[in-house]
């Protein structure tokens, strides 16, 4: 099994629908994040959290919504969803030494028309 | 404030030829610094990091990366390029000391020609 793994992969839903993106780990890592990809401008910070208690906001949070369900599932939310939230979307986690980089899970690509 | 610079959308090289990828970095305090490879349809995959240590950093698949902090750079090189070296490359950078964010440049993507 992967270390983060992410459900759905690919999703299609049509504007103003809830939809939700979940993320599950078995790194044992508090920290968790969500970002987005867009071609050409890399990836983006939604939201992070750095236990179960702690949410906090990232460069793009409008429009989005996480849910810090146990220390290793963390969920994204799309409470009404528009075409430009359509992008890859990836969920990482991050070593606990203060050097440490992140593992990525696989990605959910979500269209949304 | 941190922010990362990759000069190059889209870099081509021939198969055995050097590969150069640009990235500068803005950091106000001593940054860590990181280079991500994403192959097609996959999540992303750490290359190597510099965390302060030496300033030449070898990684994984035969890519390095040296940290100049004098050119604010930490340009990635790999001295012959393989077909399988065509993805699309993330430099990142992350504040020492501090919550765990990491900032990623715009990436670039790598083509490699027969």
């Amino acid at each position: 099994d992967a270390d983060v793994t992410q459900t759905p992969r690919n999703r299609i839903t049509k504007t103003g629908k809830r939809i939700m993106l979940e993320c599950s780990q078995t790194k044992g890592h508090d920290r968790m994040y969500w970002y987005r990809q867009d071609p050409g401008l890399g990836l983006r910070l939604i939201y992070y959290s750095f236990d179960v208690k702690d949410i906090n906001k990232g460069e793009i949070s409008d429009g989005y919504s996480v849910s810090r369900q146990a220390q290793a599932k963390f969920s994204l939310s799309l409470e009404s969803a528009i075409p430009n939230q359509t992008a890859l979307y990836f969920c990482a986690t991050s070593d606990p030494g203060t050097a440490g980089g992140y593992t990525f899970g696989s990605g959910t690509r979500l269209t949304v028309v | 404030a941190q922010s990362v610079t990759q000069l190059g959308s889209h870099v081509s090289v021939s198969e055995g030829a050097l590969v150069l990828l640009r990235c500068n970095y803005s950091s106000s305090v001593p940054p860590y610094l990181f280079w991500y490879v994403q192959y097609p349809n996959q999540g992303l995959q750490l290359l190597l990091k510099y965390t302060s240590a030496a300033t030449l950093v070898k990684g994984i698949n035969g890519f390095e990366a040296e940290f100049k902090k004098s050119e604010t750079s930490f340009h990635l090189t790999k001295p012959s390029a393989h077909m399988s070296d065509a993805a699309e490359y993330f430099c990142a950078v992350r504040l020492s000391g501090s919550a765990r964010q990491l900032t990623f440049g715009s990436g670039t993507q790598l083509t490699v020609l027969p």
